[in-house]
């Protein structure tokens, strides 16, 4: 079945560093891919999402890029500040999950100044 | 405002009585959803209803129920709450779930001793 892997964290990064979050897919069909954010205490945020191969999705200064080749949907920004600290999770939709969300585990970002 | 809202967002009651956390959405979605989430379990999907009238099990229904008399409302209902059902709840909506992903409440949290 449809599978999301997230890299492990917590990830630490000191102020206006360079994120990456890596998050790889397995999926017979064509999915949609997620991100969602989870800033302490609220509820899940989509930050941003891609529909199909090569679409790039972008919000608040991150991006990903859908990227079939690789089964690959990389979380990125240029330059990270401490109010990005958050729990990060990669998705996906397809028909093989009845079009519902199937969750990578989460990976929890901390920012210090 | 466009949002999914949840009530109570915090709860504590005792093992085996009955009770009700309401969801609504003013988006006129037609998926709505809810999950559970755990620490070192991530996210998991207990029942969601594509339609009035039309709902489906999640990973992990046992011990919920569920009802979608109103394309608006989408209650959890725990017959017999246990201590095991202890969690993070969050509702969601969606137009359309492969091609929007879903719109969170913002949690109820609900303690059974």
């Amino acid at each position: 079945g449809d599978s999301v892997t997230q890299m492990e964290g917590p990830v630490t990064l000191s102020e206006e560093a360079f994120l990456t979050i890596n998050c790889t897919y397995t999926a017979t069909g064509y999915p949609s891919l997620f991100w969602y954010v989870q800033y302490p205490g609220e509820g899940l945020q989509l930050l941003l999402k891609a529909t199909k191969a090569d679409d790039k999705g972008s919000n608040k200064g991150f991006e990903a890029t859908y990227r079939k080749e690789t089964t690959s949907f990389h979380l990125e920004k240029g330059s990270v500040q401490v109010s990005d600290s958050a729990v990060y999770f990669c998705a996906l939709s397809d028909e093989d999950s009845n079009y519902q969300l199937i969750w990578g585990a989460g990976t929890k970002l901390i920012i210090k100044p | 405002e466009a949002q999914v809202t949840q009530n109570p967002r915090y709860l504590i009651t005792v093992t085996g009585k009955k009770l009700t956390v309401t969801c609504s959405q003013n988006m006129n979605h037609e998926y709505m959803s809810w999950y559970r989430q755990d620490p070192g379990l991530g996210l998991r999907q207990i029942y969601y209803s594509m339609n009035v009238e039309v709902t489906d099990k999640g990973d992990v229904p046992e011990g919920y129920k569920v009802s979608r008399k109103e394309k608006r409302n989408f209650p959890l209902i725990l017959e017999s709450p246990s201590p095991n059902q202890t969690s993070l709840y969050f509702c969601a909506s969606s137009l359309g779930v492969k091609a929007y992903g879903y719109t969170f409440g913002s949690g109820t949290r609900l303690t059974v001793v």
